[in-house]
C-alpha cells in the first residue's frame, strides 16, 4: 500500500533560519508529489506540486522541493523562514494513472519565533 | 471565485444521531473528494465522486457512511448513528478534472467541517 512519512512531527525555528521538512513515500511507480500548507484557522492551501520534469520545484512564498528519485523523498525547503511561515505542512502523493485521491502524511507543524 | 464551501463548520451530535455533511465545489468543478482527518493523523482519503457517480469508495468505511453528488446541489457525506469515534475533522476538494498527471488533477480544498460526538 502506498503510504507518506513525514519525519518531523513539530519543527521549531527562530526568523531566518532555513527550513528543511522531510518528506518520504513509498510507491514503486510514478508519483505525482504535492506540499500543503495549513495556516491556523485556515484551509489547506497548495504550495506547490511535482508532476515531470525538473526535480526543484518552486512553489509559493519562497518555498522550493526537491524530487529525488532513488531515495523516494521530497523534502521542503526554505532558505529564510517568516514568522508568518508558522503553520501545518502536509506532504502527498498522487499515483499516476490512479483515481485522483491523494496519501496524505501526518503533517508537521512548523512554529516560528520572532 | 469562491473556493470550496463546507458546512457546517461545526457540528456536534450526540451518539446515534445522523450526521450530514455539504460540500459545494469551486464553480467549474465536477469532482469531490471527502478526507477524513483524526486528532494527531494526517488527512484521510474517504471517497471520490463525480456528478451523480461515485467513483472510488475505498477509504469510505463499510458501514454507517455513504456519499452522494447529485446533479443539483452539494456534495453530501451522511454518517449515520454516530459513534465517538467519528469525531474528526471532514475535508472536501474538488477538481475541475480527475486525470492523473495534469492540472486537472489539482484539488482545492475547503475549510472542513469539524464533527464532535459527544
Amino acid at each position: 500500500a502506498q503510504s507518506v512519512s513525514q519525519h518531523n512531527h513539530h519543527v521549531i525555528l527562530s526568523e531566518a533560519a532555513s527550513l528543511e521538512l522531510g518528506c518520504n513515500y513509498s510507491y514503486g511507480g510514478t508519483v505525482n508529489l504535492f506540499w500543503y500548507v495549513q495556516y491556523p484557522g485556515q484551509h489547506l492551501q497548495l504550495l506547490l506540486k511535482y508532476f515531470s520534469g525538473d526535480p526543484l520545484v518552486k512553489g509559493i512564498k519562497g518555498f522550493e522541493a526537491e524530487f529525488i528519485k532513488s531515495k523516494f523523498s521530497f523534502n521542503l525547503r526554505k532558505p529564510s523562514v517568516q514568522w508568518s511561515d508558522t503553520a501545518e505542512y502536509f506532504c502527498a502523493v498522487n499515483a499516476r494513472g490512479s483515481q485522483g485521491n491523494l496519501i496524505f502524511g501526518k503533517g508537521t507543524k512548523l512554529s516560528v519565533k520572532p | 471565485n469562491a473556493g470550496v464551501m463546507q458546512n457546517p463548520r461545526h457540528l456536534v451530535r450526540r451518539r446515534g444521531q445522523e450526521a450530514r455533511l455539504r460540500c459545494s465545489p469551486m464553480k467549474g468543478h465536477s469532482h469531490v473528494y471527502w478526507y477524513r482527518q483524526l486528532p494527531e493523523e494526517g488527512l484521510k482519503f474517504m471517497v471520490y465522486l463525480q456528478k451523480e457517480n461515485i467513483i472510488d469508495e475505498s477509504g469510505m468505511p463499510k458501514e454507517r457512511f455513504s456519499a452522494e453528488f447529485p446533479k443539483e446541489g452539494p456534495s453530501i457525506l451522511r454518517i449515520q448513528q454516530v459513534v465517538r469515534g467519528d469525531s474528526a475533522a471532514y475535508f472536501c476538494a474538488s477538481s475541475r478534472g480527475g486525470a492523473s498527471g495534469t492540472s486537472y488533477n489539482e484539488q482545492f480544498f475547503g475549510p472542513g467541517t469539524r464533527l464532535t460526538v459527544l
